[in-house]
C-alpha cells in the first residue's frame, strides 16, 4: 500500500542557508502534519493543513514557512538555517481530521546543519 | 503543557514472554490516543486509534486498552518475537487539535531469541 512519501530523506545545508521538505501524502488525504524531532527529543508538532489551508499550528519558527498545494502535497521551507535546526522532521497524512483516523507517518527527512 | 509518560522505558524480554506497557496521559480534554511502533530508520507503524473508555483493540498478539477515566492505556504484546523488537510510542490528541499530537519518550522493546 501506498504510504507517505517524504524527500529528500537525508539533506545537509549550512548555516544561514535555506532548505525545502517535501511530504507526498497517502492518496486521498487531506490532511497533512509536520513534526519535528530533535535529538533524543519526542516528535514535536509544527503545523498542519486541511484540504489547502492552515489548521493547527505548533511551535514553528517564524523562519519556517508551510503550505500545502492543489495535489495535496506539502512543502516546509526553513530560512535562515541554525544549527539547532538540524533534526528529523516527520510529515504525516490522514483522512480529514475526523476522531479515530489513523494518522500515517513518512520516514523522516534528515536536516544536519553544518 | 501536555505531559504524556510511558514506562517503562526500556524492556528485554525473552522469545515467548508476554509483556505490556503503560501510557499515561492527561485524563481532561482528551480527544484520542494513538498507539505506533518505530523501527529505526522506518515509519512509525500505526497500530491503534483509541477514543472511547473501555476501548479494547486487537491486531495479532497486540492489544490495548483504554481508560480516560483516570489518564492511561496498556499495550500488551502476547508470545513476543524478536520482529517485536522497536520502540512503541503512544500520542495524545487533544480534543479540537487532532492531529497535534503530543508523545510519550517510547519504550523500547527488545525480546531475545
Amino acid at each position: 500500500a501506498a504510504g507517505v512519501i517524504q524527500s529528500p530523506r537525508h539533506l545537509i545545508k549550512e548555516k544561514r542557508e535555506t532548505a525545502t521538505l517535501k511530504c507526498y501524502p497517502i492518496p486521498r488525504h487531506d490532511t497533512v502534519y509536520w513534526y519535528q524531532q530533535g535529538p533524543g527529543q519526542d516528535p514535536q508538532f509544527l503545523i498542519s493543513f486541511y484540504e489547502k489551508m492552515q489548521s493547527d499550528k505548533g511551535s514553528i519558527p517564524d523562519r519556517f514557512s508551510a503550505q500545502q498545494f492543489s495535489d495535496y502535497h506539502s512543502e516546509l521551507n526553513m530560512s535562515s538555517l541554525e544549527l539547532g535546526d538540524s533534526a528529523l522532521y516527520f510529515c504525516a497524512s490522514s483522512l480529514f481530521r475526523g476522531r479515530g483516523n489513523t494518522i500515517y507517518f513518512g520516514e523522516g527527512s534528515w536536516l544536519t546543519v553544518v | 503543557i501536555l505531559n504524556v509518560e510511558q514506562s517503562p522505558q526500556s524492556l528485554h524480554v525473552q522469545e515467548g514472554d508476554s509483556t505490556n506497557f503503560t501510557c499515561s496521559f492527561p485524563s481532561s480534554n482528551f480527544y484520542a490516543l494513538h498507539w505506533y511502533r518505530w523501527e529505526t530508520a522506518k515509519s512509525p507503524e500505526a497500530l491503534f486509534v483509541m477514543t472511547l473508555n473501555g476501548d479494547e483493540k486487537k491486531k495479532g498478539r497486540i492489544s490495548a486498552t483504554l481508560n480516560t477515566k483516570e489518564g492511561y492505556s496498556y499495550l500488551y504484546i502476547k508470545g513476543s518475537q524478536p520482529e517485536d523488537s522497536a520502540t512503541y510510542l503512544c500520542a495524545f490528541s487533544p480534543g479540537t487539535s487532532y492531529g497535534k499530537l503530543t508523545f510519550g519518550q517510547g519504550t523500547i522493546l527488545t525480546v531475545h531469541p
